[in-house]
């Protein structure tokens, strides 16, 4: 079966610092993983995939992931927190036929000026 | 615009008494679900379609309907509410569901936050 974890309800961040978001998967077969994020009163937005190829995959508003397939994570980072990155973050893996999401529990991110 | 949209955004109703929720994306994907969102549980999906007339489960279907007649559409139905279907619910799409395209990211609708008192 696959599954997603967030290990953490919230993080918290002064602005200028970097931010990690944590997620680690439970696949059969090859991961397919992705990350959105939601803004109050919005629905989600993409921000990046990872599918195969390089372990570091770029995405939107300057964030980045990490797939780390030994350590079955694929955690969110950006080197310089902003205020408006505040949000809360979904981690997402596709099932083997790619019909199926499995959405994380979310982890709320917390940029403080 | 490329969007996603749902209605009511919000709707306040009873218990038993039948209500619908629309989706409709203008982007002529495939592929469309429906989520519900509930603090410390994420997102679930309740139903998917892969194409008209092509709909099947998800992990929480109990209490809900969909269908799909046109490719554009997929309604989410509750023939009988019960207050633990109070949620806020997201409808996606995504685009072609065969070769490179499984792997495309979904678009979401804004929202419907439905209370069942």
């Amino acid at each position: 079966a696959q599954s997603v974890a967030q290990p953490e309800d919230q993080v918290n961040v002064a602005e200028g610092n970097p931010l990690t978001v944590k997620c680690t998967y439970s696949v059969s077969g090859n991961p397919y993983l992705f990350w959105y994020v939601q803004y109050p009163n919005r629905g989600l937005q993409f921000l990046l995939k990872y599918i195969t190829g390089d372990n570091l995959v770029k995405g939107s508003y300057g964030f980045e992931a990490e797939f780390n397939k030994s350590q079955t994570s694929f955690h969110l980072k950006k080197p310089s927190a902003l205020v408006s990155d505040s949000a809360l973050y979904f981690c997402a893996v596709i099932n083997y036929n790619f019909n199926k999401f499995y959405f994380g529990s979310g982890t709320k991110l917390n940029v403080k000026p | 615009e490329a969007q996603v949209t749902q209605n009511p955004r919000y709707l306040i109703t009873v218990t038993g008494k039948k209500l619908t929720v629309t989706c409709s994306q203008n982007m002529n994907h495939e592929y469309m679900s429906w989520y519900r969102q509930d603090p410390g549980l994420g997102l679930r999906q309740i139903y998917y379609s892969m194409n008209v007339e092509v709909t099947d489960k998800g992990d929480v279907p109990e209490g809900y309907k969909v269908s799909r007649k046109e490719k554009r559409n997929f309604p989410l139905i509750l023939e009988s509410p019960s207050p633990n279907q109070t949620s806020l619910y997201f409808c996606a799409s995504r685009g072609s569901s065969t070769g490179t395209g499984v792997y495309n990211e979904q678009f979401f609708g804004p929202g419907t936050r439905l209370t069942v008192l």
